[in-house]
Parts: C-alpha cells; structure tokens; sequence
C-alpha cells in the first residue's frame, strides 16, 4: 500500500492530452514538493517534474507538473507512443521522522 | 555528467545480509545526499533511505532496524548492507542522488541491480 494514491492506468490517443493525479495528505504533499518519474519498461527511472512544477534541463514542456493543497498533477500534452511507460509521484513525508515516498506508479498507454 | 552504477551480488540467501556499492563518477560525492531506493518486481518504488556525504543518515522505518549505509568519499562510493533478507527483500535497488535532505527529486538513477534472496 503506497502512501501516496495514483490512478493504476490511464489512456489516450497520439496528440491527445492526459492527466495523472497523485493524492497525498498534510504531511506529505500537503507540506512538501512534489517530484514525478517515467520509466519505461526495463530501465530505472527518469526525473520528469521536481519542485512541483520544474523541468530539469532536457524534458519537454510537454510534460507540465501542478500542486493543490494534498494532491498533485502531471500533464502530458501532444501524446506520442514513446510516452508509454510507468509514471511516478513522489514527495518528502515528514511523519516517522522524515522519509521518501512514492505513488504506487500509473501506467500509462497511448492507443 | 554525474553517473551512478551500483555492484554487489546477485543473490544472497535468505537470513544473510545483503550488500551493495554505488560508484559516483563525473562529479563529486560531496554536498549531496544519496539515496538508496528498490523496487520489488512488477511492484512500485520504496525509498530505502539516504546518506549525506558528511556520513549523517536517515533510514526508512520500514527497513531501520536491518539497514545500515556508509560512504567513501575518497573513492566516490557509499554502501547499503541489510540484514536478515528475506525473499520480501528481492527487488532491483537503484541508488540515486538528492539536493537536499528533505527532496524527493533524485536525479541521477544508477541503472539498477537485480538482487535475488532465494536458498
């Protein structure tokens, strides 16, 4: 059981948009940055989103991140089949004297 | 860049513990602090826990009892022994960078080793 809550799948078309939601609490999201993760079959994560909303240097601002009290967004627009792959959310949880949590991961499928 | 590449065995038997090694090369240990994440098969990741390059640590409490983490800043390393594996333990461990204690933002990703705990 993951600490922070994600969709297991979601879909859509090439060149459509998507959502993933990742929904936390006080001590979590609530009071933390949000981070957001791809990683497609086979290979270890990629840092796609940090600080909420930030794009480390090489990803597309097809990839869109935003945070709302508890809950958290990812947006990927113009959808490509290369986007296929498993999304992650992760914050810092300040219960239990601090540590790293992560969704339970969405796998995305581009049809 | 800063790459990351874990070692260590394969396959460790049940009650032994299990130890693995990230080398950081491109860029310094120092300043950063180094986390060690799994990821059972076909499951979701779990954030083991971290080391800073000074030596100071904070583990996950679902594993705090059995982990302990060290560095080697002369030769750009830091460790993660855990003891007493069980078959729950069998997972890829990845080690990963963070910018601050309290950030789940890790980056870079060592490519990750499969660890088996099997007799």
């Amino acid at each position: 059981q993951s600490v922070l809550t994600q969709p297991p799948s979601v879909s859509a078309a090439p060149g459509q948009k998507v959502t993933i939601s990742c929904s936390g609490s006080s001590s979590n999201i609530g009071n933390n940055y949000v981070s957001w993760y791809q990683q497609l079959p086979g290979t270890a994560p990629k840092l796609l989103i940090y600080e909420n909303n930030k794009r480390p240097s090489g990803i597309p601002d097809r990839f869109s991140g935003s945070k709302s009290g508890t809950s958290a967004t990812l947006g990927i627009t113009g959808l490509q089949t290369g986007d296929e792959a498993d999304y992650y959310c992760g914050a810092w949880d300040n219960s239990l004297s601090g540590r790293g949590v992560f969704g339970g991961g969405t796998k995305l499928t581009v049809l | 860049q800063v790459q990351l590449q874990e070692s260590g065995p394969g396959l460790v038997k049940p009650s032994e513990t299990l130890s693995l090694t990230c080398t950081v090369s491109g860029g310094s240990i120092s300043g950063y602090y180094w986390s060690w994440i799994r990821q059972s098969p076909g499951k979701g990741l779990e954030w083991i826990g971290y080391i800073f390059y000074q030596g100071s640590t904070n583990y996950n409490p679902s594993v705090r009892s059995r982990v302990t983490m060290s560095v080697a800043t002369s030769k750009s390393q830091f460790s993660l022994k855990l003891s007493s594996v069980t078959a729950a333990d069998t997972a890829v461990y990845y080690c990963a960078r963070g910018d601050y204690y309290d950030s789940s933002a890790f980056e870079p990703w060592g490519q990750g080793t499969l660890v088996t705990v099997s007799s």
